[in-house]
């Protein structure tokens, strides 16, 4: 158990819909990143927070967005949901941005 | 730009040796990771190398050549539950926050 946790576990929704995933960091953890992960491309960076504040983006669509709360919670949002963003959703935290990272378990999202 | 490669696939028998390599092009160095993901499952911290040279944790050890752009990750004693992908991953752009990742070395153990 690394200490992160993602809510929900699996979740399964039609395309054009919105849903929002959900990470805790590790306690102490100020940086949370999210990463997206589907059977061709491998895991992809979409976006990354310190301290609540934006730091980096990544492979990350329009149709998504993410934010990090004063409690250093995050929350990726994503709408107008295609067959294509079907994947695994990683949340990941470190304590600073030059430590290693630790991954909560995921989100299986499936898109009908 | 930069790019990470690490051979597809492995299979090794249990309790042998096995190498897993990676080659990485990055702008600005920062250390390289070492993951282990089972399937389905979210990847795991292994290692962290920033140095050149051998850093060895228990029955596993990463090994970094910055020159050359490579790194290897060396299992020792194989056991079935390491049957898993390996990713290997460096900080985007010379930062030390998101990492680039490769696609993954899946390691099959067999009896």
């Amino acid at each position: 158990d690394s200490g992160v946790t993602q809510t929900p576990k699996h979740l399964i929704t039609a395309t054009g819909q919105r849903v929002t995933l959900r990470c805790s960091p590790r306690s102490g953890d100020l940086s949370v990143y999210w990463y997206q992960q589907s059977l061709d491309q491998g895991l992809q960076f979409l976006i990354q927070y310190y301290n609540g504040e934006e730091r980096a983006k990544g492979n990350i669509l329009e149709r998504f967005s993410a934010q990090q709360f004063p409690d250093l919670h995050s929350e990726l949002n994503l709408s107008s949901l295609e067959l294509g963003d079907s994947a695994l959703y990683f949340c990941a935290s470190s304590v600073e941005l030059r430590s290693e990272q630790y991954f909560g378990p995921g989100t299986r999202l499936t898109v009908t | 730009g930069q790019n990470i490669d690490q051979p597809t696939e492995m299979t090794a028998t249990e309790g042998a040796i096995v190498q897993i390599n990676c080659t990485y092009q990055t702008s600005g160095f920062n250390g390289l990771f070492w993951y282990q993901q089972h399937a389905g499952e979210a990847p795991t911290f292994l290692s962290y190398n920033v140095l050149d040279g051998l850093e060895e944790k228990g029955r596993f050890s990463s090994f970094l050549s910055r020159s050359k752009g490579y790194s290897y990750l060396l299992l020792k004693e194989l056991q079935m539950k390491d049957s898993a992908s390996y990713l290997c991953a460096v900080p985007r752009g010379g930062s030390q926050g998101n990492l680039i990742f490769g696609k993954g070395t899946k390691l099959s153990v067999k009896p």
